[in-house]
């Protein structure tokens, strides 16, 4: 159950844009993004509840595709402080309030 | 609290011993999850609470692992005969309820020698 992430990593020059994806073999709930730095805690993002919901947190952005069971993050004009692995979690309609991440992909945005 | 706090921030233990890692969640907050995260990896489901209720445990690698609620509010996840394999951060988020924010704590830095 738990979602799978791609790419594993990714390079950045400032001012780029990436994509993260998500994606779930069973039917969602919901999808939580979270970004964690080095040594810290996770820091939530936002959550994605309906198919077709999109948010914006600063220029980061998301979108649920609940047909597909997939989730896209999307860094836009990335900024130094992007950097730090992110983190998506579902809660799957078959296993009830259970949140859980997947590996993450780790951003590294350079000057 | 201001936010969720997990003490100890470090634990190194033997080979063998019992430990308790405590959580102490945001006041409110009926959800508490257990993660567990070992380096360059995500945080992987341990236990989830609901109030004072295990909702979902299927988490728990083993029975040296068990986690409790008492109270509905501070929660103690217990390792027995601990294992060199059990060295990770083990973190702890609470949420007000399902499909909320849940905010994280820093973490408990667990080894075991």
């Amino acid at each position: 159950q738990q979602p799978v992430q791609s790419p594993q990593a990714v390079i950045l020059r400032e001012g780029e844009d990436a994509v993260i994806n998500c994606s779930s073999s069973k039917a969602l709930y919901s999808v939580h993004w979270y970004r964690q730095k080095h040594g810290e805690a996770p820091v939530f993002l936002m959550i994605l509840l309906k198919g077709g919901e999109q948010k914006g947190h600063e220029k980061i952005s998301a979108s649920f595709n609940e047909k597909k069971q997939q989730s896209s993050l999307y860094l836009t004009a990335s900024q130094l402080s992007y950097s730090g692995t992110y983190f998506c979690g579902t809660r799957v309609k078959a296993a009830g309030n259970k949140l859980t991440f997947g590996g993450g992909t780790r951003v590294l945005v350079k000057p | 609290g201001a936010g969720v706090s997990q003490t100890p921030s470090n634990k190194v233990t033997e080979k063998g011993k019992y430990v308790e890692l405590r959580c102490d969640p945001i006041s409110g907050h009926t959800a508490l999850y257990w993660y567990r995260q070992s380096l360059g990896q995500g945080p992987e489901f341990l236990i989830y609470f609901q109030g004072t209720g295990a909702a979902d445990d299927s988490g728990l690698p083993n029975d040296r692992f068990f986690a409790v609620r008492p109270e509905g509010s501070v929660s103690t996840l217990k390792i027995q005969r601990t294992e060199r394999g059990d060295s990770a951060v083990y973190l702890c988020a609470s949420s007000l309820g399902t499909n909320t924010e849940a905010f994280f704590g820093q973490g408990t830095r667990l080894t075991v020698v």
